[in-house]
């Protein structure tokens, strides 16, 4: 499986929104509702912020939200803060004939 | 709380083989799948492996098959990742990640949480 396609990087200004696009193909995003993304910020581990396109976890902001439209799966940030600087990384499950899953290459998001 | 805790990390040669742990604690160990991800330095992440939560079910990118093997022992809520044949391409950040048990005890593209990595360096 090819890695998803994402924008190198974004950026934005405090208090503004942003998106960040996640593009795949028929055979991962376009076929499950199983898109995660996750945020890096550097030396650190990842952390988990959307799953199940849309659904966030517990004690992640509601600032953060994904949807997904046929091959794309985007996560826009509203109300930019500082601390949204980071590397954000989309996931999708990608199996047909057996367990597979797919990273994006990661986008830096920039709060200028 | 939930704490994942790699260690095994360090320099190989190529070809050569090195097992990673992680130990697990805060939860159901044997309730979740878990897997491996890594990250080679200054880029993406690249999913690994996964094991169900009984341990009858592993998986592995096309990678990494036939050369890693994956197990869990859930009597000392410790994953494993036997690296053998290691390539320079392999050298990364490798981190255990839990899966949040969506699909019961089988494996996801979801992690929810993750450890702090430990760096596997193949060099001559």
């Amino acid at each position: 499986q090819s890695a998803l396609t994402q924008p190198a990087s974004v950026s934005g200004s405090p208090g503004q929104s942003i998106t960040i696009s996640c593009t795949g193909t028929s055979s991962d995003v376009g076929s499950y509702n199983l898109v995660s993304w996750y945020q890096q910020h550097p030396g650190k581990a990842p952390k988990l912020m959307i799953y199940e396109v849309s659904k966030r976890p517990s004690g992640v902001s509601n600032r953060f939200s994904g949807s997904k439209s046929g091959n794309t799966a985007s996560l826009t940030i509203s109300g930019l803060q500082a601390e949204d600087e980071a590397d954000y990384y989309c996931c999708s499950y990608a199996g047909s004939s057996t367990f597979d899953v797919v990273f994006g290459g990661g986008t830096k998001l920039t709060v200028l | 709380e939930v704490q994942l805790l790699e260690s095994g990390g360090g320099l190989v040669q190529p070809g050569g083989s090195l097992r990673l742990s992680c130990a697990a604690s805060g939860f159901t160990f044997s309730s979740y799948a878990m897997s491996w991800v890594r990250q080679a330095p200054g880029k993406g992440l690249e999913w690994v492996s996964a094991i169900s939560g009984s341990g009858g079910s592993t998986y592995y990118a096309d990678s990494v098959k036939g050369r890693f093997t994956i197990s869990r022992d859930n009597s000392k809520n410790t994953l494993y990742l036997q690296m053998n044949s290691l390539r320079a391409e392999d050298t990364a950040v490798y981190y255990c990640a839990k899966d949040p048990g969506l699909t019961r005890e089988l494996p996801s593209n979801t992690f929810d949480y993750w450890g702090q990595g430990t760096l596997v360096t193949v060099s001559s």
